[in-house]
């Protein structure tokens, strides 16, 4: 079955410095990977997403990730946060595109200190 | 950018009533998911559309769920007898290719 780990549940970063969410998967086979981000009282928003070719990939706002499947781990970065990053940020795994059959993990709190 | 969108944003309900869940997914988009999280829990995958049956559903889809495409506009999906675990947020998600855009979500209550 998959599954994905997000194992920091809270992260708090000053304005303006790096950032790195981290995401851990489990799936049988090639992996579609998301991840999505939640401000309050907005839907889920994709950020980015790998389905193959390139393991480093570019999302909106300045985010990227990076897929390695030797560690089955697909880590969010930002070089730069800004207080508006500030939100719930969630990673998924599918076994194709769209929203079909997401396996979600349960989400990490961005905390930006002024 | 195209929203899909969900009404209502919150909505209450007694144990045991039926409840409908709307969605406008976005105009020529071809399937349509619903997905729930529980407070404090995962967003956890409920079921996909297509063609106007269901393509895929899980476990937690049982058969006090259903969902129904009713006009070529609105996606719904109603739970038949509520039961205080049915306490969520819901959402609604739609697709034409390989990205999901989801709405914004109702938080259904069970009292």
């Amino acid at each position: 079955a998959q599954s994905v780990t997000q194992p920091d549940i809270h992260i708090t970063v000053s304005e303006g410095a790096s950032l790195e969410l981290r995401c851990n998967y489990s799936y049988g086979a090639t992996p579609y990977l998301f991840w999505y981000v939640q401000s309050p009282g907005q839907g889920l928003q994709l950020l980015l997403k790998y389905f193959s070719g390139d393991t480093l990939v570019q999302g909106i706002k300045g985010f990227e990730a990076e897929f390695k499947r030797s560690q089955s781990s697909f880590n969010l970065r930002k070089p730069s946060v800004h207080w508006s990053d500030a939100a719930e940020y969630f990673c998924a795994v599918g076994a194709g595109g769209g929203a079909d059959g997401l396996t979600f993990g349960k989400g990490t709190h961005l905390i930006i200190q002024p | 950018e195209p929203e899909v969108t969900q009404t209502p944003s919150h909505q209450v309900t007694q144990m045991g009533q039926e409840v409908i869940l709307r969605c406008v997914p976005i105009s020529n988009h071809l399937y349509f998911y619903w997905y729930r999280q529980i407070l404090g829990q995962k967003v956890e995958f409920l079921v996909s559309f297509y063609n106007n049956e269901i393509s895929e559903k899980s476990e937690i889809f049982d058969d006090q769920f259903s969902v129904e495409r009713p006009d070529g506009s609105n996606f719904t999906l109603k739970i038949r007898s509520t039961k205080l675990e049915d306490s969520a947020m819901y959402f609604c998600a739609s697709s034409m290719g390989p990205r999901g855009f989801f709405g914004s979500g109702t938080q259904l209550s069970v009292l």
